[in-house]
């Protein structure tokens, strides 16, 4: 999987939004791009994912640049339980057979 | 959703004897099956690829003949710890998608916290 770099990371205020910034300048054009998180002593959990268009759910929004070089993970309303590690991971076209390559993500500290 | 379940959740072991370790897919077939191992304060790490009917893959640097995986059906894998030591300690996580397709989410189990003594 290509790489991609992330803040160690981040701290925000309970119900404040939250943008998880992910840079993946080596992303090519069939990469998918996924955002997974995982809270303390949990394995991980889904959060989002998509390839070229924004993308919305009940979680959070995933705001992809327009060269794809880049992307951002929303969490609209943060609450303590949203406290987590959040990792971007890039899912390429050729490898949907292959473990997922973890980088060490964002550490997403929410202040009540 | 698909729900992915790893049993146990935490194991207590003296060093030397072995350990299995659970990873089901509770609605949907895994033909492949992920199991990673994570260190305090560090990420997930891949230590091999399980096939259903044929034989896992290891990551480089990962002991095959310690971590031995079993993918006998559709919806279990195990992976057995063999002769453990403290250094074996870790969080292992096991993992499946419902395709190969690179849009198709991956489900994590819940981990398992090995501790050995």
């Amino acid at each position: 999987d290509a790489k991609t770099t992330q803040p160690n990371s981040m701290e925000s205020n309970e119900e404040e939004p939250v943008h998880l910034p992910c840079n993946h300048s080596t992303i090519s054009g069939t990469d998918y791009i996924h955002w997974y998180r995982q809270l303390p002593s949990q394995g991980p959990e889904y959060v989002i994912h998509g390839l070229t268009s924004n993308v919305n759910n009940r979680m959070a929004s995933l705001a992809i640049a327009e060269d794809r070089k880049s992307s951002t993970l929303i969490l609209h309303r943060a609450t303590l339980r949203d406290a987590a590690v959040y990792y971007c991971i890039l899912v390429y076209s050729g490898g949907g057979a292959d473990g997922l390559t973890f980088g060490k993500g964002t550490h997403l500290i929410i202040q009540p | 959703g698909a729900v992915v379940s790893q049993h146990p959740s935490w194991v207590i072991c003296k060093s030397g004897t072995s350990v299995k370790i659970e990873c089901r897919s509770l609605d949907f077939q895994a033909t492949t099956m992920f199991w990673y191992r994570q260190f305090p304060k560090q990420s997930l790490m891949l230590m091999a690829t399980s096939n259903e009917g044929s034989k896992a893959t290891y990551e480089q640097g990962v002991e095959k003949d310690k971590f031995l995986i079993n993918h006998a059906s559709l919806t279990l894998s195990t992976l057995t710890v063999t002769s453990a030591h403290p250094e074996d300690s870790s969080f292992y996580i096991c993992s499946a998608r419902r395709s190969i397709y690179p849009q198709e989410l991956a489900f994590f189990g819940q981990g398992t916290r090995l501790t050995v003594v």
